[in-house]
């Protein structure tokens, strides 16, 4: 499974979009990129995830460069309850099953 | 629908005890993982299993750690003996299969050796 790097804390103003950025240099062409979230004191949340092509559902926007190289978690409006650590995850849906989690970004929604 | 269920939500034993963690995944999952998150980390795969086969044991510790999966729907983690270094958060998941889904986890079983 390809490795992630994120960095390792943002801050966000309440209100304003929030910019999680993951680089998977490494990934391979059958790998899907995910991103979880963890609130403190709860378990990992799914928020969202794709392949190749941008995704958005109702709690985020994923955004994913030609190369697939890199991508980037769009929350449009943060709030105080989107204060988490934010993993992104790149898996194949065949043989090992893996999800290697890192240490993730942690993010902070200032009011 | 009722989500992934872990028990105990907390427990705080003395080193050298046993504990036991359970786990109810969400109905009609095949997929169960146990991972273990410490403090400041993200969580580690310990143990995977396909219905009521451990397809994945390779990060368990096993001369303390032992899982299993009756009937393929809920799940028990047993250390036995605790040591210092196992305080820590396990986690439980589930998922529908093992494609390209998500995992839904529980809200976790804090440990504390002392």
């Amino acid at each position: 499974d390809a490795k992630t790097t994120q960095p390792t804390s943002m801050d966000c103003a309440e209100g304003r979009a929030a910019n999680l950025p993951c680089n998977h240099s490494t990934i391979s062409g059958n790998e899907y990129v995910y991103w979880y979230r963890q609130i403190h004191s709860q378990g990992p949340q799914y928020i969202i995830h794709g392949l190749k092509n941008n995704e958005t559902n109702e709690m985020a926007s994923l955004i994913i460069t030609e190369d697939r190289k890199s991508s980037t978690l769009i929350l449009p409006h943060a709030t105080l309850r989107d204060t988490a650590v934010y993993y992104c995850i790149v898996r194949a849906p065949s043989g090992t099953y893996k999800y290697i989690f890192g240490t993730g970004t942690r993010l902070k929604v200032l009011a | 629908e009722a989500g992934v269920v872990q028990s105990p939500r907390y427990k705080i034993i003395e080193k050298k005890q046993p504990v036991a963690f359970w786990c109810n995944p969400i109905s009609g999952h095949n997929t169960l993982y146990w991972y273990r998150q410490n403090l400041g980390q993200g969580p580690e795969l310990l143990i995977r299993y396909e219905n009521e086969e451990a397809v994945d044991d390779s990060q368990l510790p096993k001369d303390r750690f032992s899982a299993e999966r009756l009937k393929g729907v809920d799940s028990t983690l047993k250390i036995q003996p605790a040591e210092l270094g196992d305080s820590a958060v396990y986690l439980c998941a589930s998922s529908l299969d093992r494609g390209a889904g998500e995992l839904f986890f529980g809200e976790g079983s804090r440990l504390t050796v002392l």
